[in-house]
């Protein structure tokens, strides 16, 4: 059990430009999310997957964001034409099972758009 | 919808002293409650968790939460902090039945003074 990992860590980016992140979930986890964090703030959900298939969407998700799970395994999240609000700490968790069961959390993508 | 509020922002306390870090959550149905912890530089933990049963759990390093219904609230302490506690921690609620949707409030960050 190698935990959560996102890559990459620390994301600079000019306004306008596209980024993507990465997440890993550990291995025989079915269930992934992304949560975003701002200064001062909990995380907030953005989104969830359960195998390759994604459940919910926060509103907070605008159409400039899309996530996808392709094979189930591991996730990327996209944001396009990037504005400066966009700038945040990035999470994915995974987890295995239904709601009882714990999420684990990465370290997170720190983004800052210019 | 749920929601939870953290309302301390920031506590310090000396070394060796008791804390309590106050949460308070809003649900029309049932909920599960956690308290995660992040250290500097670290992704977010899980500290402990209350999905059933007793209404007092505790955490491994000397943690423990009460789960309040009728005050709908789930205080988070410790009868003697010690400076490798000093982390933000955050209060969250699921709701129960449901998937994994998880409200976090806004943190509290514990700085322990030596």
């Amino acid at each position: 059990d190698t935990g959560v990992s996102q890559n990459p860590r620390h994301k600079i980016t000019k306004r306008g430009q596209n980024v993507t992140f990465r997440c890993d979930p550990i291995s025989e986890h079915n269930r992934l999310y992304w949560y975003r964090q701002t200064l001062g703030q909990g995380p907030e959900f953005l989104t969830y997957f359960q195998n390759e298939a994604q459940l919910e969407k926060s509103r907070l998700l605008s159409d400039r964001f899309s996530a996808e799970r392709p094979k189930g395994s591991f996730s990327t999240l996209e944001i396009q034409r990037t504005e400066q609000g966009d700038s945040a700490m990035y999470l994915c968790a995974s987890s295995l099972g239904p709601a009882l069961e714990t999420q684990y959390f990465g370290p997170g993508t720190r983004l800052l758009v210019l | 919808a749920q929601s939870v509020t953290q309302l301390d922002s920031q506590v310090p306390v000396f070394e060796e002293a008791p804390v309590e870090l106050r949460c308070n959550y809003s649900s029309s149905v049932s909920v599960y409650l956690f308290w995660y912890v992040q250290y500097p530089n670290q992704g977010l933990q899980l500290l402990l968790k209350y999905l059933s049963g007793s209404t007092l759990v505790e955490s491994i390093n000397g943690f423990e939460a009460e789960f309040n219904k009728s005050q709908t609230s789930f205080h988070l302490r410790k009868p003697s902090v010690h400076i490798s506690d000093t982390a933000e921690y955050f209060c969250a609620v699921v709701r129960s039945g449901g998937y994994q949707k998880v409200t976090f409030g806004t943190g509290t960050k514990l700085q322990v003074i030596p």
